[in-house]
């Protein structure tokens, strides 16, 4: 059974930042053509995707927040990290982790976690 | 970056009925196309990859279609459960983009 979970401080203060871990079972981060990707979705509003790594530790990040990001994993704890430095209130959501299968050849979020809410404020 | 812009932004409609989504990539993206549905509260759930792909467990109902930069995802007989918020999403290259999202509501 294949199951992620999201876990961080539920409130940050602004230019904090922002460290969110995702915790996977049922699968190994090594699996070939696998990975996790993060998205967030502010209140109301749409999917944003962040950022995403895979078992070979390929990466790859957002245009518009790339340079406050950072993704890397711990394939032993079955855990990827993102950092998202300088948070804002504009950067209040649900952020959620969900499993990449590429295995099909098709890039495909195949299984996500419940969502961890962060809201920004001083 | 590729933009992903989906129309209608929301859709109502009444049970039985059939709705069709459209996604339009900005540029050409073969089919590295997926779709997923939201509920309130709730993470997305993919339905479709590979923009017609069914994956495993989601109704025959649903179904995807397109190439290119058009893409379409119908509902062909709406369930009370299917009201939802549905995006869809690119993967030809990264970064990863979504669609704005189509809320469909209850006429």
């Amino acid at each position: 059974q294949v199951t992620l979970k999201e876990s961080g401080p539920v409130l940050v203060k602004p230019t904090e930042t922002l460290t969110l871990t995702c915790t996977v079972s049922g699968f190994s981060l090594s699996n070939a053509r696998m990975g996790v990707s993060w998205i967030r979705q502010p209140p109301g509003k749409a999917l944003e995707w962040l950022a995403h790594i895979f078992s070979n530790d390929e990466k790859s990040y957002s245009t518009s927040l790339k340079s406050r990001l950072t993704i890397s994993k711990d394939t032993s704890k079955s855990q990827v990290v993102l950092t998202m430095t300088n948070m804002d209130p504009v950067d209040t959501a649900t952020y959620y982790c969900a499993r990449i299968d590429d295995s099909s050849g098709y890039y495909r979020l195949d299984y996500w976690g419940q969502g961890t809410l962060v809201t920004v404020s001083s | 970056d590729i933009q992903m812009t989906q129309s209608p932004s929301s859709v109502s409609a009444s049970v039985g009925d059939r709705v069709t989504i459209t996604c339009r990539a900005s540029q050409g993206i073969s089919s590295w196309l997926a779709w997923y549905q939201q509920k309130p509260g709730k993470a997305p759930k993919l339905l479709i990859y590979a923009a017609s792909s069914l994956q495993s467990g989601v109704p025959s109902r649903f179904s995807g279609s397109g190439s290119g930069t058009d893409f379409t995802l119908t509902i062909s007989s709406l369930q009370p459960e299917d009201f939802a918020t549905y995006y869809c999403q690119q993967a030809n290259s990264f970064p990863v983009t979504f669609g704005g999202g189509t809320k469909v509501e209850i006429k």
